[in-house]
């Protein structure tokens, strides 16, 4: 079983309309939870990150974890063609260094 | 603020041929420093990391090398490339001792011929 889980995609959806992006994950240790928006050749880029079950909001984006269930979320409100990109869920326990766990990704599209 | 740079770019090299991939981080001091490939279409594997100068652990058995001869500097290498090095080569780092999040550098895009 992989450490985490992200629905594949790809999403396709209209400019304005609200985005709700998934990752299931299988260990209770992990603590600390990210985003990261990642555009065609370019490196990721860190778009937020949590350690709490509920939601954390940035603008236009939250991020919801649920801890009981495994199970993190990124919404994003108001979509924007800019938005179009691959997002990437991955979790952590910290303190180990190296135990960084990374979803294959969901690739958005906005449509104008 | 700070900002982690990889260079080259883009490179495409012959099979069989030698291999340096650089990447230094600007604005912080002893960072865990990491090295990541990203195939087409799948997720992102973790080849080496390093805590400290001349600390590396291998995570994958392969065709590549790491190594930190400077705090903030992470180098990557091969003496002679296989087709399947063909990739997206990603340099990342984070703050020990939490080590919260990770943070990417712009990537190398690599293929070999």
């Amino acid at each position: 079983q992989k450490e985490v889980e992200q629905d594949p995609g790809p999403l396709s959806v209209p400019e304005g309309a609200i985005v709700s992006l998934n990752c299931t994950y299988s260990n209770s240790a992990f603590q600390y939870f990210m985003w990261y928006r990642q555009y065609s050749r370019k490196g990721p880029e860190l778009l937020m990150y949590t350690y709490s079950s509920g939601n954390k909001e940035d603008g236009r984006f939250t991020a919801q974890v649920d801890k009981s269930s495994k199970y993190i979320s990124l919404f994003i409100r108001d979509s924007q063609p800019s938005d179009s990109a691959t997002y990437l869920c991955a979790i952590t326990p910290v303190y180990t260094g190296n135990q960084f766990y990374f979803g294959t990704g969901t690739s958005l599209t906005v449509i104008p | 603020s700070q900002t982690i740079h990889q260079w080259p770019a883009t490179l495409v090299q012959p099979v069989g041929s030698p291999l340096s991939l650089e990447c230094t981080v600007e604005g912080t001091s002893n960072p865990n420093l990491y090295w990541y490939r990203q195939a087409a279409g799948r997720g992102l594997q973790l080849l080496f990391y390093s805590v400290g100068i001349g600390q590396i652990s291998s995570e994958v058995p392969q065709n590549l090398s790491a190594s930190r001869p400077q705090d903030r500097q992470f180098i990557l290498s091969s003496k002679k490339l296989l087709l399947s090095d063909s990739g997206f080569y990603l340099c990342a780092w984070s703050v020990p001792p939490r080590g919260e999040t990770q943070y990417f550098g712009p990537g190398t895009r690599l293929l070999v011929l």
